[in-house]
């Protein structure tokens, strides 16, 4: 199995500033068909189900704010928050599609200093 | 509008069974894969089960092959998992989700249901 780790385990920003969250995985989630990485990003805030953010590493779902942005690729992966708002306040997770079973990260927890 | 409604969460004995409901609507359900992910409190996300459009295949996580089985009714929309031999550790807020884009299984989840709470306690 591909495990999933992630970095840090919690970080607190100011209103306004970065966040930047670290995602490795085991092996490459790259797949070289067709040079996708299988990584996707979900938040998750309190007492609701995941809300998948980006796939394909970087491609931003439908209606996700253009403040949320994906990078890497291989094993070694960013989800970064250009400028952090309130409602942002949750937990990430990172997760690899590439085989089965699918991983997610331990998540990341995101709050306001 | 797609949703997803989970049904069938309790309180259950170790060793006792459950049968979990998920009610698809607002897409053609027969055409995608679905998937079973669970999160136990104050826990992460792990990924349990998924099953083709036409369920003839199908994929566990380790620690729940022999005991759980996903299946699916595309006549009546729905997604099942039955859990037998339930232990402590099965206890979980269990998710239904569906997979993004049509007819493929090794993507992103696109959709998740509110979740349906099963704990297995004496």
């Amino acid at each position: 199995d591909i495990v999933m780790t992630q970095s840090p385990d919690s970080l607190a920003v100011s209103l306004g500033e970065r966040a930047t969250i670290n995602c490795k995985s085991s092996q490459s989630v790259l797949y070289s068909s067709n040079n996708k990485n299988y990584l996707a990003w979900y938040q998750q805030k309190p007492g609701q189900p995941p809300n998948l953010l980006i796939y394909w590493a970087s491609t931003r779902e439908f209606g996700v704010p253009d403040r949320f942005s994906g990078s890497g690729s291989g094993t070694d992966f960013t989800l970064t928050i250009s400028s952090l708002q309130a409602e942002d306040v949750a937990v990430y997770y990172c997760q690899q599609y590439y085989s089965t079973p699918p991983t997610f990260g331990p998540g990341t927890k995101v709050d306001i200093k | 509008e797609v949703q997803l409604v989970e049904s069938g969460g309790g309180l259950v004995q170790p060793g006792g069974s459950l049968r979990l409901s998920c009610a698809a609507s607002g897409f053609t359900f027969s055409t995608y894969w679905m998937t079973w992910v669970r999160q136990a409190p104050g826990k992460g996300l792990e990924w349990v089960a998924n099953i083709k459009q036409d369920g003839s295949e199908k994929y566990y996580v380790d620690s729940v092959k022999g005991r759980f089985t996903i299946f699916r009714d595309n006549t009546e929309n729905s997604l099942y998992l039955q859990m037998n031999s339930l232990r402590a550790e099965d206890t979980a807020v269990y998710y239904c989700a569906r997979i993004r884009g049509e007819g493929e299984r090794y993507r992103a989840l696109e959709y998740w249901g509110q979740g349906t709470l099963v704990t297995v306690s004496s």
